[in-house]
């Protein structure tokens, strides 16, 4: 079945680093999806990315979605400590219905 | 505002017990998932609905079943609760194939 990989799983960063999470798919998708977790709350929505070599930016945070569809970035600038939490990214097949989420990189801000 | 609810933050039962997780929706949505969520392992999608009495497996649906009586509700059933069902469970609504609304989870420890 389809498979969505995140790495790193654990990502250290000082405070005003920069850094980047990937996300790989087994199969080609028709969106991806980028969820953020707080520690003790709940995925919530961040972005979603459709076409080919789309990148959308949100401030900090730039996503870019790549040209074969299968795989995705979040890259943040400048971290700061409201960054901490769990990123999960999550596609949905090419003609499919459900969201395959991967195992999420979790973030920890050293201030 | 869009609201998910789910009837336990937390919860204790003992093996052989039969659970209940109840979440309701207040947006009208159509699709409602119930996912399990694993330290490394992301969110994994146990059943999903598209429509009122309507289910669908996901990719682990060994030892659950699910309910859609209303458009709101959408029950998870854990006939004879086992140990290695000791997790997080989201539920999350959505309109169509796009944002994921989750509630707040359900920390379920079968003992």
């Amino acid at each position: 079945g389809q498979q969505v990989m995140q790495i790193p799983q654990y990502q250290h960063v000082q405070e005003g680093e920069d850094f980047t999470t990937y996300c790989n798919s087994s199969t080609t998708l028709s969106n991806i999806q980028w969820y953020k977790q707080r520690p003790g709350g709940h995925p919530v929505f961040l972005i979603q990315l459709v076409k080919s070599g789309e990148v959308k930016k949100q401030k900090r945070l730039t996503f870019q979605f790549g040209e074969a569809k299968k795989n995705s970035s979040l890259h943040i600038t400048a971290t700061q400590t409201t960054d901490v939490g769990t990123y999960f990214c999550a596609g949905t097949r090419a003609a499919g219905n459900k969201l395959t989420f991967g195992g999420g990189t979790r973030v920890l801000v050293k201030p | 505002d869009v609201k998910v609810t789910q009837s336990s933050r937390y919860l204790v039962k003992r093996t052989g017990e039969k659970v209940f997780l109840e979440c309701v929706q207040d947006m009208d949505h159509e699709n409602m998932f119930w996912y399990r969520q694993d330290p490394g392992l992301g969110l994994r999608l146990i059943y999903f609905s598209y429509d009122v009495k309507m289910k669908e497996k996901g990719d682990i649906p060994e030892g659950y079943s699910v309910s859609r009586e209303k458009k709101e509700r959408f029950s998870l059933i854990l006939e004879s609760a086992s140990t290695n069902q000791t997790s997080m469970y989201l539920c999350a609504s959505t309109p169509g194939l796009d944002t994921q609304y989750f509630g707040p989870g359900t920390r379920l420890t079968v003992l």
